[in-house]
């Protein structure tokens, strides 16, 4: 089970904006960096966000991470069918069984 | 281009071992951490294991410490995942990535399926 929660599925309609959110504790988010992926179906995950608001090349501006204390949240704005995907955040925790945890996942759906 | 292509998944019965590879090529390999990455079908993304790009410093999950064995050959740009014990639950799609998680898994391999079943 992991420490990272996300909710497990969003919508909305193309054009429109969605945010996930990404709620964890002291020991991961609240003191290291969460990178965001996006895994669209049957493919690997691929990084999307890193340092928590950083894009790698490549990656359209659509898409932002930001973080607050304990929390972190991915922006998708100009929703597009392709981006239907599950998206996961990620980062190092001090304190747990793995040194990297990823959250639970979240099931981006364009109406 | 950056490329990693797994190998080495396929069916084993519990209790049995497998050694996943990982190929590199594209970048300068030694520079990097390296990392394996798994999802049960239908679940999550689970992190098990990295390596420096030295092999000096090695991290495992708690779910597979004492089972796995993540290591790395730098003359032939590849990384290897040693799985002993294994389990049902360890049945899988395993991805290797580089890097290490602190500024995120930048490129990913396709996965290699291991099924643990008698």
């Amino acid at each position: 089970q992991s420490v990272l929660t996300q909710p497990p599925s969003v919508s909305a309609a193309p054009g429109q904006k969605v945010t996930i959110s990404c709620s964890g504790s002291r020991s991961n988010i609240g003191n290291n960096y969460v990178s965001w992926y996006q895994q669209l179906p049957g493919t690997a995950p691929k990084l999307l966000i890193y340092e928590n608001d950083n894009r790698p090349s490549g990656i359209p501006d659509r898409f932002s991470g930001s973080k607050s204390g304990t929390s972190a949240t991915l922006g998708i704005t100009g929703l597009q069918t392709g981006d239907e995907a599950d998206y996961y955040c990620g980062t190092w925790d001090g304190g747990l069984s793995a040194p990297y945890v990823f959250g639970t996942g979240t099931k981006v759906s364009v109406l | 281009q950056v490329q990693l292509v797994e190998s080495g998944g396929g069916l084993v019965k519990p209790g049995g071992s497998l050694r996943l590879s990982c190929a590199a090529s594209g970048f300068s390999f030694s520079d990097c951490y390296m990392s394996w990455i798994r999802q049960a079908p239908g679940k999550g993304l689970e992190w098990l294991s990295y390596i420096s790009g030295s092999g000096y410093t090695i991290y495992y999950a708690d779910s597979v410490k004492g089972r796995f064995t993540i290591s790395r050959d730098n003359a032939k740009k590849s990384l290897y995942l040693q799985m002993h014990s294994l389990r049902a639950e360890d049945t899988a799609v395993y991805y290797c990535a580089r890097g290490e998680g602190g500024v995120g898994f930048d490129s990913w391999g396709q996965g290699t399926l291991v099924t643990v079943s008698s």
